[in-house]
C-alpha cells in the first residue's frame, strides 16, 4: 500500500532554474494539497484541488504552479527557483471531506536553491 | 485571521512519565476542527489526534487525550506512558467548519529520555 509517493526526495537548484516535484497517490482520494514547511515553522499551503481538473490558492502560491489532469496526480512546478523557495514540500491528500479527514502526507522533498 | 501559538519550543520527559505540550488559538469562529500531527525524524507527517469543537468530550486515542478548553481557546496534548517512539517535532493546527486552509502553529519538540 504505497499511499502517497513524492520525487525526488532532495534536490539542489540554482537561482533561476526551473523544477516539478511530483506527487501521486494511489488511494482514489479527490483532495491534494501542496504545503512547504521552512525550518522551525508549521507547514504552510502552496495550493490544492479539490478533484481532477479543478485547482485554488493557498496561502503562499507565488512563484508555483499546479495541474490535476488525473485524480492520482498533482505535480508541483517551480518556475525561476529563487532562494526563498528553499524549504520541504510535502504533499498531502484526504477522502471527500477534505481537510476535515485525517490527511495522508508523503514523505516530503528536501529543496534548496543555491 | 486565525493564528495559532505553541508556546514551548521543546518539552523533555522522562521514559514511561507524563507529559503535556500546549496549544492556543484565536478565532472567532464557533464550529472548527483542532489537530494535533506528529513529525519523527523520517520527515513523516502524521496525525495524532483530531478534535471538533462542537463536542464536549475530549478526544483521545490510546495514551494520547487532549484538554479542550472552548472559552479559554486552549487545546493541550497530553501524552501518557510517553515510548522513545514518542520523540518528535508536534504540531498543533487549527481548520474552520468548511475552510481549505490548515492553520499550523511553530511546533514543539519532545525528547523522551530513557
Amino acid at each position: 500500500n504505497a499511499g502517497v509517493t513524492q520525487t525526488p526526495k532532495f534536490r539542489i537548484l540554482k537561482i533561476g532554474q526551473s523544477m516539478t516535484l511530483q506527487c501521486t497517490q494511489d488511494m482514489n482520494h479527490n483532495y491534494m494539497y501542496w504545503y512547504r514547511q521552512d525550518p522551525g515553522m508549521g507547514l504552510k499551503l502552496i495550493y490544492y484541488s479539490v478533484g481532477a481538473g479543478i485547482t485554488d490558492k493557498g496561502e503562499v502560491p507565488n512563484g508555483y504552479n499546479v495541474s490535476r489532469s488525473t485524480t492520482e496526480d498533482f505535480p508541483l512546478r517551480l518556475e525561476l527557483a529563487a532562494p526563498s523557495q528553499t524549504s520541504v514540500y510535502f504533499c498531502a491528500s484526504s477522502q471527500d471531506r477534505g481537510l476535515r479527514e485525517k490527511l495522508f502526507f508523503g514523505s516530503g522533498t528536501q529543496l534548496s536553491v543555491l | 485571521a486565525q493564528t495559532v501559538t505553541q508556546s514551548q519550543p521543546e518539552m523533555s520527559v522522562q521514559e514511561a512519565e507524563t507529559v503535556t505540550l500546549s496549544c492556543t488559538y484565536d478565532t472567532s469562529e464557533s464550529d472548527y476542527y483542532l489537530f494535533w500531527y506528529k513529525q519523527p525524524p523520517s520527515r513523516q507527517m502524521i496525525l495524532v489526534i483530531r478534535q471538533e469543537a462542537y463536542k464536549q468530550q475530549n478526544a483521545t486515542e490510546n495514551r494520547f487525550s487532549v484538554n479542550f478548553q472552548k472559552a479559554a481557546k486552549s487545546f493541550s496534548l497530553k501524552i501518557s506512558d510517553s515510548q522513545l517512539g514518542d520523540a518528535a517535532m508536534y504540531f498543533c493546527a487549527y481548520l474552520e467548519e468548511y475552510g481549505n486552509k490548515l492553520v499550523f502553529g511553530a511546533g514543539t519538540i519532545l525528547r523522551v529520555k530513557s
